[in-house]
């Protein structure tokens, strides 16, 4: 089986700009979460999309959204860019989720850099 | 503060010799995760606990769960320069919740 895959693996973007990820889910897993890994915070949750609903989200201001389609896949944007957003952002998929029981396996990342 | 430390924040090994991990929650802990991260790169699933008293192993590497201290421990045996990398520990700490709240991890490094 596939592993969750993540596209684009880099991303420059400067401040204000705006930017859309994309994260591929592992074949038959509905839950798609979402993390951001910097320096100084560590991984941090963004949120949680199971049946295209967001059903989980964590202390992130509303410049990130997210989005899953009918087949899993998930997007996250980021508006109005800030040197902040640059980190390592991180998407795993599970099986169901609601539990916090199911594990979580995560893709390679999308680094994007604000310049 | 951290709802989970880890300890120590680096190790550094010499190839052979045994190491262990340590991860300590502030709060109760319903189950644990250990991930492996290569510098930059998504992270490996290693280890799910669930249970108290739990202790699994794969290859080289036992992770054990003491629901009581509210700590898990990770143990590499035998380190070897494929071990290297950063250790997290993830804990979901709200039932019905994908949320994992991770640890700042542990930065190991093999020495040959």
């Amino acid at each position: 089986k596939a592993g969750v895959t993540q596209t684009p693996r880099y991303l420059i973007k400067t401040r204000g700009q705006q930017v859309t990820l994309s994260c591929s889910p592992i074949s038959g897993h509905r839950s798609v979460s979402w993390y951001q890994q910097t320096p100084g915070q560590g991984l941090q949750f963004l949120f949680e999309y199971f049946s295209e609903t967001q059903r989980n989200k964590g202390n992130f201001p509303g410049r990130f959204s997210g989005r899953q389609f009918s087949n899993s896949r998930s997007e996250m944007n980021v508006s109005t860019l800030e040197l902040g957003d640059s980190a390592l952002y991180l998407c795993a998929s599970s099986l169901s989720g609601g539990t916090g029981r199911e594990t979580q396996y995560f893709g390679p990342g999308t680094r994007l850099l604000v310049l | 503060s951290q709802e989970l430390e880890q300890s120590p924040q680096s190790l550094i090994v010499q190839e052979g010799k045994n190491l262990t991990i340590n991860c300590t929650s502030s709060k109760t802990l319903y189950g644990l995760y250990w991930y492996k991260q290569k510098y930059g790169e998504g992270l490996i699933f290693l280890m799910m606990l669930q249970k108290g008293g739990e202790e699994k192993s794969h290859e080289k590497i036992t992770a054990k769960l003491d629901e009581k201290k509210q700590q898990s421990s990770l143990h590499i045996t035998a380190s070897q320069p494929s071990h290297a990398g950063i250790y997290l520990c993830g804990a979901p700490f709200n039932f019905g919740n994908e949320k994992l709240t991770f640890g700042t991890g542990t930065r190991l490094t093999i020495i040959p």
